[in-house]
């Protein structure tokens, strides 16, 4: 089975901080996504990186940035945490050139005092 | 920029009785994908289908899709308690790595 993992399901943290989440992949996944899902907005993409050291920015890059050293590992970084900024996380893999299913994480809940 | 509106927002049915989510979309697609999310948690593919399909099943889904109206819709027969969650549907853009979810439909299912 694909697995997804996130580094926490649960997350507060206090506004300018510099947040860190994780996210994992375990099928040599080339494509590995973030998304933010707000209630109301539905899944809006982040960032996303089909090969290490390579990102793309999605359709909200603005505040965030990542790191992909590892083809298994894609990291979320928040330079300055605010509290617009909180909200569900979830992380994605799926195969090189096949926009087909995306593996989900169990997402991480960022609450930002 | 949303590409999939899924329609109803909610819909709230008895066990046992037929679910239908639609989604619209806007521009042309490779494929349309439905994924499932328990409340909470993240979010499980459940069935894809090809623009040059019109009809898909998998197992009590069933999906249609009708590209020259740019619609497809989720058919979930003879529901249980187990199924209430949200329904998302995603399209790719024209060959991209990406997806574009929609907002869901979020089923509840009455035992």
């Amino acid at each position: 089975d694909v697995k997804v993992t996130q580094s926490s399901r649960y997350l507060v943290k206090r506004t300018g901080e510099k947040v860190f989440l994780e996210c994992v992949q375990d099928m040599d996944h080339e494509n590995m996504f973030w998304y933010r899902q707000d209630p109301g907005l539905g899944l809006r993409l982040i960032y996303f990186s089909y090969d290490v050291k390579m990102k793309e920015k999605g359709d909200i890059p603005e505040g965030y940035s990542v790191s992909r050293e590892k083809k298994e590992r894609f990291s979320l970084i928040l330079e300055s945490a605010s509290t617009n900024q909180t909200s569900m996380y979830l992380c994605a893999s799926s195969f090189y050139r096949a926009p087909g299913d995306q593996y989900f994480g169990p997402g991480t809940r960022l609450l930002v005092l | 920029s949303q590409q999939g509106e899924e329609d109803p927002q909610a819909l709230s049915i008895q066990e046992g009785e037929n679910a239908t989510m639609n989604c619209s979309y806007k521009t042309s697609i490779n494929n349309l994908q439905w994924y499932r999310q328990n409340s909470g948690r993240g979010l499980v593919h459940l069935i894809l289908i090809r623009s040059n399909e019109r009809e898909k099943h998998s197992g009590r889904l069933r999906v249609t899709l009708d590209t020259s109206k740019k619609s497809s819709s989720l058919l979930i027969t003879a529901s249980r308690a187990a199924d209430t969650a949200s329904y998302f549907c995603a399209t790719d853009l024209g060959g991209s790595e990406k997806l574009v979810f929609g907002k869901g439909t979020k089923l509840t299912v009455n035992p």
